[in-house]
């Protein structure tokens, strides 16, 4: 079974603060994990993938299987980076494909 | 743009009605999701769709049912609503990556 678990449900920073956002997994095989972000009347979206080992926005997640971790990091939170983040495990599902198991989401508030 | 649309967008409707979200996209992908949101919980995927003659049930599908009719069509019922099916209904779309979903602007449903 694949699980994720996100433990904050709302992080609340300082504009210019460091962000991280915790995420741990569990899961059999080798995991492929993501970051999706719902900003406020927008539609959820991918923001990152580990795979690509990339900084989208000035956030970036490295992924830590000896912790099963793929903790999402920003160094100074900007107030546009308010929304909700969520993250997400791919896994293989019977008769082939992926599913995308997510967490619970954290709420991110960055206050002036 | 090419888009993940889903109508209706709000919805009120009484326990033991029949209940039909509909999602169109017009992305030309082969795969289609039905998840559900609900506070602390996350999302949930409910029903997806590799092509319109492979249909699969997710990890919630009881109480719920899908049709396949075209490659740009996948609908979700919900045969006799009940309360506890009240809560934000996504649609989403992939071709590709595994993980990279695209998702529709989402489904409020409400049943008194």
């Amino acid at each position: 079974a694949q699980r994720v678990t996100q433990p904050e449900k709302l992080l609340s920073v300082f504009k210019g603060a460091p962000v991280e956002l915790k995420c741990n997994y569990s899961y059999s095989g080798s995991p492929e994990l993501f970051w999706y972000v719902q900003y406020s009347r927008q539609r959820l979206q991918l923001l990152l993938r580990h795979i690509s080992r990339e900084s989208i926005k000035g956030f970036t997640a490295d992924l830590n299987k000896g912790e099963t971790s793929f903790h999402l990091k920003k160094p100074f939170a900007q107030e546009e980076d308010s929304a909700m983040y969520y993250c997400a495990l791919s896994g293989r599902l019977t008769g082939g494909g992926n599913k995308l198991t997510f967490g619970t989401g954290t709420q991110l508030k960055v206050e002036l | 743009d090419a888009d993940v649309t889903q109508t209706p967008r709000n919805r009120i409707t009484k326990t033991g009605k029949r209940i039909m979200l509909e999602c169109s996209q017009t992305k030309g992908h082969d795969r289609m999701y039905w998840y559900r949101q609900d506070p602390g919980l996350g999302l949930r995927l409910i029903y997806y769709s590799f092509d319109v003659k492979d249909i699969n049930k997710g990890e919630i599908s009881d109480g719920y049912s899908v049709s396949r009719q075209a490659q740009a069509k996948f609908s979700l019922s919900l045969e006799s609503a009940i309360p506890n099916q009240t809560a934000l209904y996504f649609c989403a779309t992939s071709d590709g990556p595994p993980g990279e979903l695209f998702f529709g602007e989402g489904s409020r449903l409400t049943v008194l």
